[in-house]
């Protein structure tokens, strides 16, 4: 099957690092994305592995591992506007298509 | 570019009735999504085209469930004898084409809560 597993939820503080895990068992995944979603808001796309290893965008960074099905979402320098939803998401074809979410962690940041 | 757009935004309906939305895609992207997301869940496939292709539809669909892309641009979703289980958010995202050496971001609509009364 194909499912993905996170935290339902974390708690951090301004300023700190965080880090929300992706487990994920799949008959073949291409890669994996990390969504984020504000209350009432749409999801907006954060970063994508295709590869093992580590991706960075500014205070976000993301990382992969295949042969461990695992991927992890590391926010630095917390800002309370990121409080929000994240979702891992696992691509089952090999040139993009559908995406198959995890279920959500809920971030909260506190001052 | 305005982003990706969805219409209407709210909808209530008594069980048992037809419903159909829209989803205006980023004019360029040719591929085009539908999910649906219920309240602590992440987005649920539905269905996605290329162009005017429908390529995949989710097992779980019913048959009551349709989508369209009749020119490859704005697509429709209709929904028939809605009930109460249908109630939830539909998102619509694009995204361009994988070979482009791009395609993995999806950008998504504000969504269309649908109530089922």
């Amino acid at each position: 099957g194909q499912s993905l597993e996170q935290p339902s939820e974390v708690t951090a503080v301004e300023g700190a690092i965080v880090q929300i895990n992706c487990t994920y068992q799949t008959s073949g995944f291409y890669g994996l994305s990390w969504y984020q979603q504000h209350d009432g808001g749409a999801p907006t796309f954060l970063s994508y592995n295709a590869l093992d290893g580590l991706e960075e965008t500014g205070r976000f960074s993301s990382f992969l591992s295949r042969s461990d099905s695992y991927g992890y979402l590391l926010l630095q320098e917390l800002q309370m506007k990121d409080s929000a939803s994240y979702f891992c998401a696992g691509a089952p074809g090999n040139q993009g298509g559908k995406l198959i979410f995890g279920q959500g962690t809920e971030l909260s940041v506190k001052p | 570019d305005t982003g990706v757009s969805q219409d209407p935004r709210h909808k209530i309906t008594k069980r048992g009735q037809n419903v159909t939305f829209r989803c205006d895609p980023i004019s360029e992207h040719n591929r085009l999504y539908w999910y649906r997301q219920t309240l602590g869940q992440g987005p649920e496939f539905l269905t996605y085209f290329q162009n005017e292709a429908q390529l995949e539809k989710s097992r779980l669909l019913s048959d009551r469930f349709s989508a369209e892309r009749p020119k490859g641009s704005f697509s429709t979703l209709e929904i028939q004898r809605t009930e109460q289980g249908d109630s939830a958010m539909y998102l619509c995202a694009s995204s361009d084409d994988w070979d482009r050496g791009v395609g993995a971001e999806q950008y998504f609509g504000p969504g269309t809560r649908l109530t089922v009364t």
